[in-house]
């Protein structure tokens, strides 16, 4: 399948403090950039995504900025919170419509 | 809820058997997704179709196959089971089929064991 590799594997971070996650992939065509939480035994859901034609989104404690000339895109998390504990993955929409999702990042904020 | 079926939930067998995962895609949601989830591991994306034809084909074994039927439903069909075919196998749907793609809405995923 398609290249996408996403940094760190696992992170611990401490309650209130700020998380990012990193996401690279190889299709310079990709042009729709979303992140999933999967909380255990849950399914994953959308956070947040961005298209190709912005650099950055953000909701709330949530943003996600793209740089799509070094092809990866970044999930950042502020003001951390238990609840955000989770995998998140992220998914870049390649050509030949296809969602490759990367390996996904173990988050644990230690309250 | 996100509007997507996903059935039976969990499913025991024995390896060499055969087994058919059902998802049922949102309404009006035309495109249907498969994957794989091992255990600690991430999603493998195995196929897509849309509005009935095959789309898209990823790390899909050859043991397995999948169809979508005229009412959008899907069924994933895994044949002659092996040990490592153990993991969660999640649906997802989405409205289109690429271009102006977007959100994929997964359904709770099936969980199959093969002993």
């Amino acid at each position: 399948g398609e290249n996408v590799e996403q940094h760190p594997s696992t992170l611990s971070v401490q309650e209130g403090d700020s998380a990012v996650i990193k996401c690279t992939y190889s299709d310079s065509a990709s042009n729709y950039f979303p992140w999933y939480k999967q909380e255990l035994g849950k399914r994953p859901q959308l956070i947040i995504d961005i298209r190709s034609n912005v650099g950055e989104k953000k909701d709330q404690r949530i943003a996600v900025t793209l740089n799509k000339t070094a092809k990866h895109f970044s999930l950042h998390i502020t003001e951390t919170q238990p609840e955000d504990s989770a995998v998140y993955f992220c998914a870049p929409h390649f050509t030949g419509n296809q969602f490759y999702f990367g390996t996904g990042t173990s988050l644990t904020v230690i309250p | 809820d996100s509007g997507v079926t996903q059935t039976p939930k969990h499913l025991i067998t024995a390896t060499g058997q055969r087994v058919t995962l059902r998802c049922s895609p949102r309404s009006g949601d035309l495109s249907v997704y498969w994957y794989q989830q091992s255990l600690d591991q991430g999603l493998q994306f195995l196929i897509q179709y849309y509005n009935g034809e095959e789309r898209a084909k990823g790390n899909i074994l050859e043991r397995f196959s999948a169809q979508q039927f005229p009412d959008l439903h899907s069924e994933l069909n895994l044949s002659s089971l092996e040990l490592g075919d153990s993991a969660l196998y999640f649906c997802a749907s989405s409205p289109s089929a690429g271009g102006n793609t977007g959100e994929l809405f997964f359904g709770e995923g099936s969980r199959l064991t093969v002993l």
